[in-house]
């Protein structure tokens, strides 16, 4: 079993829309956990960092629960420009890197 | 601020060849790491280091060798090169929590 897990993709939605990604971790001693972004070709950045009380950044809203090891990120009222892959990533010393969703607003 | 720099952006390299894959940053963190990516894949950490003269195997340390004689640089070698290691690799620094991104180097071993 990976130690970070998360949905598949490729989530194809309409602008507008709003976008659920999942994410699974087997790690119960990981201390933090991120979202970073990555663009087509480029380099990871952070997207936000995830607490247990759940924490909005705009249209961002992510969400930890520890006991079910499971982290969520919810993006509103979706623009063109939030197409790229959402990677999740847990902390315990070293980051962890799940494979990433790719997400892809259609007009 | 450059922040995170590597060279070259892309390489091609025939099966047994070696070669150094550069990084610097200017963000005087003392954490550096290396990673691959590799298609469709999350990243997979190859070396770390926390410090000037300190580096510490990863995940998937195999066929490669680093060095950090400064807090600025931090080379990632390959030697003889295989298929396997055609990825993505990118040099990141920060502490714990963020990491800055260098923009990557993409490498093909043929």
């Amino acid at each position: 079993r990976k130690e970070v897990e998360q949905d598949p993709g490729p989530f194809n939605v309409p602008e507008g829309a709003t976008v659920a990604f999942n994410c699974t971790y087997s790690n119960s001693a990981s201390q933090s956990f991120f979202w970073y972004r990555q663009d087509c070709r480029k380099e990871p950045k952070l997207l936000m960092s995830v607490y247990s009380s759940g924490n909005e950044d705009g249209r961002f809203t992510a969400q930890l629960n520890r006991a079910s090891q499971y982290i969520s990120l919810l993006i509103r009222d979706s623009k063109l420009s939030d197409s790229a892959t959402y990677l999740c990533v847990s902390y315990n010393y070293q980051l962890i890197w799940g494979a990433g969703t790719k997400l892809i607003i259609k007009p | 601020n450059a922040g995170v720099t590597q060279t070259p952006k892309f390489r091609i390299l025939k099966i047994g060849q070696s070669m150094t894959l550069q990084c610097a940053q200017d963000m005087n963190h003392n954490y550096m790491y290396w990673y691959r990516q590799d298609p469709g894949m999350g990243l997979k950490l190859i070396y770390y280091s926390v410090g000037a003269g300190i580096t510490d195997k990863g995940e998937v340390p195999n066929g490669y060798n680093v060095s950090r004689s400064t807090t600025e640089d931090f080379p990632l070698r390959l030697e003889l090169a295989a298929p396997s290691q055609t990825s993505v690799y990118f040099c990141a620094t920060g502490g714990g929590s963020e990491q800055f991104f260098g923009p990557g180097t993409r490498l093909t071993v043929l």
